[in-house]
């Protein structure tokens, strides 16, 4: 079936620096990709989408871009605040399909 | 903004009890929906609700448990006798339903079932 991998955390990083979070998925179909993000407290949030290949979605200075040739939908940021600690969840849903399938989740703390 | 609300945040219960986790969707949502975080696992999906019946549901949503919306805004998942591995975070989230378009799922902040 259907499923997303993300890199292990936790990871902390300090505030201006650069951010990676690798998401790799695996599909019968050609599923839609998404990142949510928990703040503390709160509700999952989808921060960005990509509904087809080579799409990029971005918000908030975050990107990703759909890689159907590597199967993955890294999560990007050029230089993060520490407002950007929060637990990011790498999600896919195939065409027609109401569920959303997530990965494990990575919690990122980021220090002043 | 709207948002969608969970009460209880956290219950705890014996094994072999029943509970029920309570959701109030957003107002003009149409599909309702289940997941469950296992700590340290992944966010699984349970069931989604449209129209008064489920419309899907994993393997994971066995006879234990059963969904309900019980009048105009509440949205609820039960567990008729409670197992200690159904310790978990439980999120309950509602979409428009807009059918051929991308449905985005606005979720709760989630109740923390403990089962001792």
């Amino acid at each position: 079936g259907d499923s997303v991998t993300q890199m292990e955390g936790p990871v902390t990083l300090s505030e201006e620096a650069f951010l990676t979070i690798n998401c790799t998925y695996t599909a019968t179909g050609y599923p839609s990709l998404f990142w949510y993000v928990q703040y503390p407290g709160e509700g999952l949030q989808l921060l960005l989408k990509a509904t087809k290949a080579d799409d990029k979605g971005s918000n908030k200075g975050f990107e990703a871009t759909y890689r159907k040739e590597t199967t993955s939908f890294h999560l990007e940021k050029g230089s993060v605040q520490v407002s950007d600690s929060a637990v990011y969840f790498c999600a896919l849903s195939e065409q027609g399909a109401q569920k959303l399938v997530f990965g494990q989740g990575t919690r990122l703390t980021i220090n002043p | 903004e709207p948002e969608v609300t969970q009460t209880p945040s956290h219950q705890v219960t014996q094994m072999g009890q029943e509970v029920i986790l309570r959701c109030v969707p957003i107002s003009n949502h149409l599909y309702f929906y289940w997941y469950r975080q296992i700590l340290g696992q992944k966010v699984e999906f349970l069931v989604s609700f449209y129209n008064n019946e489920i419309s899907e549901k994993s393997e994971i949503f066995d006879d234990q448990f059963s969904v309900e919306r019980p009048d105009g805004s509440n949205f609820t998942l039960k567990i008729r006798s409670t197992k200690l591995e159904d310790s978990a975070m439980y999120f309950c989230a509602s979409s428009l339903g807009l059918a051929g378009l991308f449905d985005e799922q606005f979720f709760g902040p989630g109740t923390r079932l403990t089962v001792l």
